[in-house]
C-alpha cells in the first residue's frame, strides 16, 4: 500500500511566524504535490515537484514556498504566516505512470492566529 | 478559464441509487478522476475515465462524455458508510496538474 505521511495533523501558529510543513511518501514517486483545501473552493494547487530539486509553481503559489532535497519528501514551507493561510494542507504523490492516480497524505490543519 | 462544477450537496436513502454529476471546461483534458473524501480524511482515489462510457466497479460506476465535457458517478445499494465528499477531477494535457471541482457533500439516511 501506498502511504503518504505528513509531519503534523493539526498546527497552531502565530502570524509573521515561518512554517514548514514536511511530507514524505514510501513509494518512489516521482511526482508531489501541495494543495490547499478550502469550503466551497475544493483543493487548489500551491506547488508540484515532478523530480528531486524540481518544483513548479501551481495555481496559488503567493506567501509559499517549496523544497524537495531527496525524492520522498516534499517541504512547504510558509515564509510568513497569514491569518488567511488558515486552512486543510494535503500533500500528494503519484507515478507518472499508468492510471497515475494521486495519493494523498491525511493533511494539515493548519491555524494561524 | 478553468471550471469544474458539481452539485454542492445531495441526500439520499440508504439501499438507493444517486447519481452525482459533473461538468467541466478546461482547456486540456487527460483524463476525469473521481475521489472520495470522508470528514478529516484524504481523498482517495474511486474511478478514472479517459474515454468516452461507462466504467463499472463494483456498487460504483462512472460515465465520462468528453463532446459534452460531462460525467456522472453513480453509486448503487448505498450504505451509511458511504456519506462523504465526492470530488470530481480533471488531469490536463500536460499531464502534471489536476483541477479538482469543490465536491459534492453525499448525506446517507436510513
Amino acid at each position: 500500500d501506498v502511504k503518504v505521511t505528513q509531519s503534523s495533523r493539526y498546527l497552531v501558529k502565530r502570524t509573521g511566524e515561518k512554517v514548514f510543513l514536511e511530507c514524505v511518501q514510501d513509494m518512489d514517486h516521482e511526482n508531489m504535490f501541495w494543495y490547499r483545501q478550502d469550503p466551497g473552493l475544493g483543493l487548489r494547487l500551491i506547488y508540484f515537484s515532478y523530480d528531486v530539486k524540481m518544483k513548479e509553481k501551481g495555481d496559488i503559489p503567493e506567501g509559499y514556498s517549496v523544497s524537495r532535497e531527496k525524492k520522498e519528501r516534499f517541504s512547504l514551507i510558509l515564509e510568513s504566516a497569514s491569518t488567511n493561510q488558515t486552512s486543510m494542507y494535503l500533500c500528494a504523490s503519484r507515478t507518472g505512470q499508468g492510471i497515475d492516480t494521486q495519493y494523498f497524505g491525511p493533511g494539515t490543519r493548519l491555524t494561524v492566529l | 478559464g478553468q471550471n469544474i462544477d458539481q452539485p454542492t450537496e445531495m441526500t439520499a436513502t440508504e439501499g438507493a441509487i444517486v447519481q452525482i454529476n459533473c461538468t467541466y471546461q478546461t482547456s486540456g483534458f487527460n483524463g476525469l478522476f473521481w475521489y472520495q473524501q470522508h470528514a478529516g480524511e484524504a481523498p482517495t482515489f474511486l474511478s478514472y475515465n479517459v474515454l468516452d462510457g461507462l466504467e463499472e466497479k463494483g456498487r460504483f460506476s462512472s460515465f465520462l462524455s468528453r463532446s459534452k465535457g460531462y460525467s456522472y458517478l453513480l453509486l448503487k445499494e448505498l450504505q451509511m458508510k458511504d456519506s462523504a465528499s465526492y470530488l470530481c477531477a480533471v488531469r490536463d494535457t500536460g499531464g502534471f496538474k489536476t483541477i479538482f471541482g469543490a465536491g459534492t457533500r453525499l448525506f446517507v439516511k436510513a
